[in-house]
């Protein structure tokens, strides 16, 4: 089994701040980094894969950035908005398996 | 539309009886992926198949089997459930993984509780 861990477990922020996450990985037989979105009630929705050291991956006021070297990857969030709120989970590949996080669970509060 | 879906969304069951919950994906996916979800932990993976007639255990194999006949179609068996399966589980796919760097699509999610 695989150790994949996320820090913090929850985040409560205001609407406007900047936050980030951490996601910790083993860096030995590392094959790719995948964050999901996961609101309440819905499917983890797919944000970022990332494959190479130093990689980083923006969508809109998210963005991502990876070091497979010393096995983590930041999720940053620019600007939080309400709509944000939800749980994003990290998970890593390695040989063909996804080992995921916990989540970190944000609440980003108008 | 391109989508995941699972069947049935909500099941009540008693220990011991048979049951499947199916699986299918229309985007011509290679991988697919069962995961259960259980409060304070993350996705466990359960089964995994790269492809047709090619399935391997995840981290959480035990009580579980799959089959993968058709590409579309990825089941989840449960040969005689316990009260410990009771979980959310979701259905996955992806186009093949190659490197690593193909993301997944989630199917809506089973809630089962086994009594």
């Amino acid at each position: 089994i695989l150790n994949v861990e996320q820090s913090p477990q929850s985040l409560h922020v205001q609407e406007g701040d900047s936050t980030n996450f951490t996601c910790s990985f083993p860096s030995s037989n590392f094959y790719a980094l995948h964050w999901y979105r996961w609101e309440t009630a819905k499917s983890p929705e797919a944000l970022f894969v990332m494959t190479l050291n130093g990689d980083e991956k923006k969508k809109g006021r998210i963005s991502a950035t990876l070091n497979t070297k010393e096995g983590y990857s930041y999720l940053y969030i620019k600007g939080s908005q309400p709509e944000d709120s939800a749980t994003y989970l990290c998970a890593s590949v390695n040989f063909n398996k996804f080992y995921f996080g916990s989540g970190t669970k944000l609440n980003v509060k108008p | 539309e391109a989508q995941v879906t699972q069947n049935p969304r909500y099941l009540i069951t008693v220990t011991g009886k048979k049951l499947t919950v199916t699986c299918s994906q229309n985007m011509n996916h290679e991988y697919m992926s069962w995961y259960r979800q259980d409060p304070g932990l993350g996705l466990r993976q359960i089964y995994y198949s790269m492809n047709v007639e090619v399935t391997d255990k995840g981290d959480v194999p035990e009580g579980y089997k799959v089959s993968r006949k058709e590409k579309r179609n990825f089941p989840l068996i449960l040969e005689s459930p316990s009260p410990n399966q009771t979980s959310l589980y979701f259905c996955a796919s992806s186009k093949t993984l190659g490197t690593g760097g193909v993301e997944q699509y989630f199917g809506p999610g089973t809630r089962l509780t086994v009594t």
